[in-house]
């Protein structure tokens, strides 16, 4: 099994939506993981690290599940802007960063 | 101003000759990485490094080779054992204290 895996996509969302994403991990033990957003031919920057309990910066939530081994993202008011790949990232104890392949997220106008 | 670097953003070799790519941080970062993306693909874990004079091997070293004898230099050679080499470079740094991880612009290598 992958160390962390998502859906490719593409997702084709119409402007407005509401659009979540999961990434399931395979290491129970793993402690840190965030969701990084790429754009084409860009490197990769950081869009929110993932707790736990929860967290929201604005029409982004994302959240952990240890139970079930997996993060969501959750884009609410989609934008144009959005679109773009979402990289799943997990940070292990040895600092080994581990990227998931990205979902694509295409909103439309 | 402090930040990570990639040096050329561009590169084109022939096949079969060894190429050395640049990666410089002068954020004081413990920790920093090689990535390789290709078209339509995430990123792939080339090599890491926790500290000077140490680094490990990701999930496809091979046809690599790394250095680490400075905190704020990772160069990456990719060999001409390398099979295919033309992709995304990506160079990256962080403290185990921090969870963000801080990115260079990459290299686009081309093997002709």
């Amino acid at each position: 099994r992958k160390e962390v895996e998502q859906d490719p996509g593409p997702f084709n969302v119409p402007e407005g939506a509401t659009v979540a994403f999961n990434c399931t991990y395979s290491n129970s033990a793993s402690q840190s993981f965030f969701w990084y957003r790429q754009d084409c031919r860009k490197e990769p920057k950081l869009l929110m690290s993932v707790y736990s309990s929860g967290n929201e910066d604005g029409r982004f939530t994302a959240q952990l599940n240890r139970a079930s081994q997996y993060i969501s993202l959750l884009i609410r008011d989609s934008k144009l802007s959005d679109s773009a790949t979402y990289l799943c990232v997990e940070k292990n104890r040895d600092d080994k960063i581990i990227f998931g392949k990205g979902t694509r997220l295409h909103i439309l106008p | 101003d402090g930040g990570i670097t990639q040096s050329p953003k561009y590169l084109f070799r022939k096949e079969g000759q060894n190429v050395t790519l640049s990666c410089e941080q002068n954020l004081n970062h413990d920790a920093m990485y090689w990535y390789r993306q290709d078209p339509g693909q995430g990123l792939r874990l080339i090599y890491y490094s926790q500290i000077v004079n140490d680094f490990q091997k990701g999930d496809i070293a091979e046809g690599y080779s790394v250095s680490r004898e400075k905190k704020e230099s990772f160069p990456l050679t990719v060999t001409s054992a390398q099979k295919n080499p033309t992709a995304f470079y990506l160079c990256a740094s962080s403290i185990p204290e921090q969870v963000k991880a801080f990115f260079g612009q990459g290299t686009r290598l081309t093997v002709v």
